[in-house]
């Protein structure tokens, strides 16, 4: 099954400890982005990558690392969370010239 | 900063009803624009992509597209319970078609009333 999938599903951490979020595709997809979405603000683009080794910041991206050393893999690493990180965070997937597909989400809360 | 703006909603409509759905964006060199579906607490589901002027129908669902006014709309026909949702229209600002950099609507949030 043609899938994104994204792990935790849920987390509740703390202020300044590290946290990675997994993002995984199996569809070869060459581009990968990272979303968060907050009542009021809607998705917004954090990171995007438009194939392995590429990757380039989207409109929300302080406070977040990425890396796509595996085409098939994209983690959101939080090297210092802090509590307006809190949030719903979507890894989406996509082929060239097609929409993109979206996990089923990460909720983070960070205390 | 390229922006996509829908109405506010809530969009409230009868089962039956035909639902409008309105979404204009700022960049006009963007090229790529979608459509999509979100349920409470899920992740977005893409219902349309349009990438020319005019209409696009999939089933009960008609993008239209006017990139001379920057407008794109969602027309759902014959509307169910099953469509209350919240639409959000994205839209890519790159100057070639594709989706690897979009800019999402805020959402309408729309409910069908049995």
């Amino acid at each position: 099954e043609a899938q994104v999938t994204q792990n935790p599903r849920y987390l509740i951490t703390v202020t300044g400890k590290k946290l990675t979020v997994t993002c995984s595709q199996n569809m070869n997809h060459e581009y990968m982005s990272w979303y968060r979405q907050d009542p009021g603000l809607g998705l917004r683009q954090i990171y995007y990558s438009m194939n392995v080794e590429v990757t380039d910041k989207g409109d929300v991206p302080e406070g977040y690392k990425v890396s796509r050393k595996e085409k098939r893999n994209f983690p959101l690493i939080l090297e210092s969370p802090s509590p307006n990180q809190t949030s719903l965070y979507f890894c989406a997937s996509s082929a060239i010239m097609q929409p993109q597909h979206f996990g089923d989400g990460t909720r983070l809360s960070i205390l | 900063q390229k922006e996509v703006e829908q109405n506010s909603g809530p969009l409230s409509v009868p089962e039956g009803a035909i639902a409008s759905l309105n979404c204009t964006y700022s960049d006009r060199g963007s090229q790529s624009f979608f459509w999509y579906r979100q349920y409470s607490g899920k992740s977005p589901e893409l219902i349309m992509s349009i990438y020319s002027n005019g209409d696009k129908e999939d089933g009960r669902f008609t993008a239209q597209l006017n990139k001379a006014s920057q407008y794109v709309s969602l027309l759902i026909r014959d509307s169910q319970p099953s469509d209350s949702a919240t639409y959000l229209c994205a839209v890519n600002p790159g100057r070639r078609g594709g989706s690897e950099k979009l800019v999402f609507g805020k959402g309408t949030k729309l409910t069908v009333n049995p």
